[in-house]
Order: structure tokens, then C-alpha cells, then sequence
């Protein structure tokens, strides 16, 4: 099924240091949002996105909606051990045919060494 | 509030077998998405249930199928496993459909092994 480019594939790094994350598609969303799954556990909400252009953050979370609407990014500043994990971007292209359906990314998997 | 419940939590299963899935949305939702995980596909879409009806389908076999109750309450069948439907299955619940917010929760996910 169609997928987002998400990339990079995985990440390691030292604890304090910044990270990016990006998403890009051939298609065009209304909606980004980015996503944090646990080891057993379903993908939790970090950051929803629903203008083009749109920058938001939360905590030390930033994110941003592309102008084309077909990308997006994600940047964690100051990185701490809990924020290990497996980072998701998806896309809703806000169609009334698309009815509630995301398409995800490959995921990030983010290794924070202390 | 209680989360979005998915029971069971794990479960294996025999090739050829059948199995059926639960999702509990949270309390209000009258959507509820279904998604397979594996290492090798990541997150894919199976399809949607609003209002006791099927709002959207997935790519998959009609092997799977799914259903809504009045409680909105939704389960999901996969008849006559194969071992690569072995994943993690995951639902998601949110108030309307046709949009990702107004509260789009993901359950934990159910785990299931075809042996």
C-alpha cells in the first residue's frame, strides 16, 4: 500500500544532542501528524498539523507542515533517554472519501545514548 | 477516561485457523480504524467503521473482515490465517469520521502469532 518517505531509518545519538526527522510524499495531505510508539504499546499524538506552512511545537518537540503539503518534519531539541522510540509521521488528505484512513511512514527509530 | 481497549492482548494461532479481534473505543467515539503492523509493511490500513457501517477498505484479502455494534464497540476476523498475517493489530478510535483529529487514539494493539 502507498507510504510516506520517511527518513532516516534510524538514529543514534548522545543525549543532549538535537534531532530531524522528515516525511515526504508524491501526494498532497491537508493533515501531518507525528506519532511515538513504545515498544508494545500503539502509536501515542505528539504533534498534529493542519496548515500549510504551519510550524508547532510541544515541549521540546517542533514540527512543521511543508508548503507544498507534501512534506513535513520533526525536531526534537535536547535529547533525553525516555525519548527513545520508534517515530511515525502520517498523512490525511481530509477527502470526505478518505473517511478517518492515515497513511504512515516508514518510522524512525531513535537510539539516545546517556 | 478509559483508552481505547483491545482485547486480547496477545494470541497464537494455527495456519488455517480463525481468529476474531476486539476493540473498545473510548467513551463518545463512533469511529474506529483498524491498521496491521509488521517490521516488514509497517502500519497499513484495514479499513473503518462509523455508524455500524464500513466507511473505508484497506488493500487487504477479504480473508479480513470487520464489523461495528450499536456501542460502537468493533471486532475484526481474519479467516484462514497464513503466517504472514502474524503482527501487531491495532485499532483507533475518534469521535467523527473524515478527519484525523477530534481525539484519533490508538489502542495498545493485539499481537498475534500464526504457528
Amino acid at each position: 500500500g502507498q507510504q510516506l518517505n520517511q527518513s532516516p531509518q534510524s538514529m543514534f545519538i548522545q543525549e543532549g544532542e538535537d534531532v530531524s526527522m522528515n516525511c515526504t510524499s508524491s501526494s498532497i495531505f491537508n493533515t501531518w501528524l507525528w506519532y511515538k510508539q513504545d515498544p508494545g504499546e500503539g502509536p501515542v499524538l505528539l504533534i498534529a498539523l493542519y496548515k500549510a506552512g504551519e510550524l508547532t511545537s510541544n515541549g521540546r518537540l517542533t514540527a512543521q507542515f511543508g508548503i507544498t503539503r507534501k512534506d513535513s518534519f520533526l525536531n526534537i531539541s535536547a535529547s533525553i533517554p525516555s525519548d527513545v522510540g520508534i517515530y511515525f509521521c502520517a498523512g490525511h488528505p481530509r477527502e470526505e472519501t478518505s473517511g478517518s484512513r492515515l497513511t504512515f511512514g516508514e518510522g524512525t527509530q531513535l537510539t539516545v545514548n546517556p | 477516561k478509559a483508552g481505547v481497549t483491545q482485547t486480547p492482548r496477545y494470541l497464537i494461532k494455527t495456519r488455517g485457523q480463525q481468529v476474531t479481534l476486539s476493540c473498545s473505543p473510548i467513551s463518545g467515539h463512533r469511529s474506529v480504524s483498524w491498521y496491521q503492523q509488521t517490521p516488514g509493511q509497517g502500519l497499513q490500513f484495514l479499513f473503518e467503521y462509523f455508524s455500524e457501517t464500513q466507511r473505508n477498505k484497506g488493500n487487504f484479502p477479504g480473508r479480513f473482515s470487520g464489523r461495528q455494534f450499536s456501542n460502537s464497540r468493533s471486532e475484526m476476523n481474519v479467516s484462514t490465517l497464513e503466517l504472514g498475517d502474524s503482527a501487531l493489530y491495532l485499532c483507533a478510535s475518534s469521535l467523527v469520521t473524515g478527519t484525523a483529529n477530534y481525539g484519533y487514539t490508538f489502542g495498545s494493539g493485539t499481537r498475534l502469532t500464526v504457528v
